[in-house]
């Protein structure tokens, strides 16, 4: 099945700062999800991006298909940054399954 | 502000109670999920739903039992836990179930944190 690695495990920034956050993978992917799961345990769908860029505010991502890998950047970081990043993805033979990365656990001192 | 709500948000129960998690979602999807998030693990899919009908169990144990009575509202019951259990318990919803095309976008509700005694 396919492997999802994210770098780096934990990333501690003080507010202000920019971030990249990076998310391997070891196979073609039809589906490629970042989450962000705040201190309180709730998961907040940040972008759905197999490919291409998109941004929303102070964040954007970029996935690159044939390199398999996709980044996540968050600009001008804020506290309410804090918490961890998740990356997901599916393939052609996933069904039903999003394979989850173990995260970037980000801390955004003030 | 997700579009899933889930209730209760925390809950402590013995290992003989019978409880509930129920997880409401109001964007209109058909397909909707239970998660389980342990410590230093990654999530694990526990169930899916599409249009009230169970698609996977992903080789769940049978003190949990989910019930999904309409494409808005999922249950997931629990009897005779062991500590093991305790968890953040995650549900979530998407337009359609991810299956063979394996697009759309997952939404997640807050989590019912549940300690198991």
């Amino acid at each position: 099945g396919i492997q999802v690695e994210q770098s780096p495990p934990d990333l501690i920034l003080q507010e202000g700062a920019n971030s990249t956050l990076r998310c391997n993978f070891s196979d073609s992917v039809n589906n490629l999800q970042w989450f962000h799961q705040n201190p309180w345990g709730q998961l907040i769908n940040l972008f759905y991006i197999p490919s291409g860029t998109k941004q929303n505010g102070r964040l954007s991502a970029t996935t690159v298909a044939t390199e398999r890998y996709s980044l996540l950047y968050i600009s001008s970081s804020q506290t309410t940054d804090s918490g961890v990043y998740f990356c997901a993805v599916a393939g052609m033979d996933s069904n039903y399954q999003l394979i989850w990365g173990a995260g970037t656990k980000l801390i955004i001192k003030p | 502000e997700t579009g899933v709500t889930q209730t209760p948000r925390h809950l402590v129960m013995g290992m003989t109670n019978k409880k509930s998690l129920k997880c409401e979602q109001h964007l209109g999807h058909n397909a909707m999920y239970w998660y389980k998030q342990s410590a230093k693990k990654p999530l694990e899919l526990m169930f899916v739903y599409s249009l009230e009908e169970r698609v996977e169990n992903n080789s769940v144990p049978s003190r949990f039992s989910p019930e999904c009575p309409n494409s808005s509202h999922l249950f997931l019951h629990l009897h005779t836990l062991q500590p093991e259990d305790s968890a953040l318990y995650l549900c979530a919803s998407s337009q359609e179930a991810l299956a063979a095309a394996n697009t759309g976008e997952l939404f997640f509700g807050e989590g019912s944190r549940l300690t198991v005694l």
